[in-house]
Order: structure tokens, then C-alpha cells, then sequence
């Protein structure tokens, strides 16, 4: 069975930093893109980026470059995101997903909040 | 970046009744590369369409997909209890960012 399992809920202070993890399972892992997504309270789905474990090539959304990192570390089948210094509007539901076109499976969410 | 509209913003409609959703791209979405996604509250979203009209590994023939260029909708024929919730589309045709559309919510009326 094919699973997504990501890090638990985060509660952070604004300049603070955080990496947030998303496990895969039930399939070989390097052959799938992984997508990140987030979605701030109350509001759509945004494409942050994604990254092909294989080789980790990485691609992001112009809106999301050089504010956050997406990593990889397959020889534990786990991808990464990552902030240096979080604001109050990084507060959001962030969610990894398996597919670099279509998401077929989905990771559960990690809450982040960011509060001073 | 290829922008994705929806409409109606909110859908209100009775169980047992046809539901129709709109998205329409800013510009042409090849190969037809458009996928449908379906979220409840509380939990993550769950692929229904890809390809513009193939139903996703167990989603019941009531979903339907259509559409191409720019124009694609999502069909629900009859609506069930469980189908209310928010549908989202997302193009992945381009390159990178692979955009969402805004959301339909689908709520009883």
C-alpha cells in the first residue's frame, strides 16, 4: 500500500527555522516526483515545488524560490521542506504528494504556525 | 504561469441532483493535462480525474471529466451525501509552477 507519512504539527516564533519531513512507502521511491502544497487557513491549493529523488533535481514556483528548500534523502525514502527563517504568513497547512504532473497519493498535512 | 479559473465560486444543490464545474486556463493546456481533486474538511485532497477525463484508481462512474485547450469541466451525475465537499483542478501541462485552480464548493442546499 502506497503511503505518504508526514512530520506532526509545528509551532514556531517568527525568524525561526523548521524542516518538515514526508516519508514514502509501498512503492520505489526514486522513481516519483515529490510535491509540496500549501494551503493557508481558509484558502486553495498552491504548488510550492517538487523534487525527483533519483537524482534530487528540483524545480519550484517562482512564488516560493529562494523562501523555501526542498531536499531528499532517499536512502530512508524521505523528502524534505525547509525554512531559515519563518514569518507570521507561513502559517498553512503544508501538504507532500507523490506524482510530478497529477498527485495520485497524498501525505496527511503538517500544521505549521508561526506566533509570536 | 498558466492561471486556472472556477466557477461557480459555491455550488448549492440538493443530493440526487447533477453537478457541473467549471475551469478555464489563461492559455491552452497541452496534452490535455488537467486533473480534478476532490477535498473534505479536515483532510487532504483526493485525485478523481487526471488526463481530463480518466477517473482515478476507485472513484465511482458518477465523476466525470471533459474538456480540452482551455475549457474542461467536472460532471457529478447524481449527487451522494459524501460528494459535498471542495473541488479543485490543477493543469500540469506546462512548466513549472503547475497551477491550482481557486475551488468550487459544493454544498447542499
Amino acid at each position: 500500500e502506497v503511503q505518504l507519512v508526514q512530520s506532526g504539527a509545528e509551532v514556531k516564533k517568527p525568524g525561526e527555522s523548521l524542516k518538515i519531513s514526508c516519508q514514502g512507502s509501498g512503492y520505489t521511491f526514486t522513481n516519483y516526483r515529490i510535491v509540496w502544497v500549501r494551503q493557508m487557513p481558509g484558502k486553495g491549493l498552491e504548488w510550492m515545488g517538487n523534487i525527483y529523488p533519483g537524482d534530487s533535481n528540483t524545480r519550484y514556483s517562482p512564488s516560493f524560490q529562494g523562501q523555501v528548500t526542498i531536499s531528499v534523502d532517499k536512502s530512508i525514502n524521505t523528502a524534505y521542506l525547509q525554512w531559515s527563517s519563518l514569518k507570521a504568513s507561513d502559517t498553512a497547512m503544508y501538504y507532500c504528494a507523490r506524482g510530478g504532473g497529477y498527485s495520485d497519493y497524498w501525505g496527511q498535512g503538517t500544521l505549521v504556525t508561526v506566533s509570536s | 504561469e498558466i492561471v486556472l479559473t472556477q466557477s461557480p465560486g459555491t455550488l448549492s444543490l440538493s443530493p440526487g441532483e447533477r453537478a457541473t464545474l467549471s475551469c478555464r486556463a489563461s492559455q491552452s493546456v497541452s496534452s490535455s493535462s488537467l486533473a480534478w481533486y476532490q477535498q473534505k474538511p479536515g483532510q487532504a485532497p483526493r485525485l478523481l480525474i487526471y488526463g481530463a477525463s480518466s477517473r482515478a484508481t476507485g472513484i465511482p462512474d458518477r465523476f466525470s471529466g471533459s474538456g480540452s485547450g482551455t475549457d474542461f469541466t467536472l460532471t457529478i451525475s447524481r449527487l451522494e451525501p459524501e460528494d459535498f465537499a471542495v473541488y479543485y483542478c490543477q493543469q500540469y501541462g506546462s512548466s513549472p509552477p503547475l497551477t491550482f485552480g481557486g475551488g468550487t464548493k459544493v454544498e447542499i442546499k
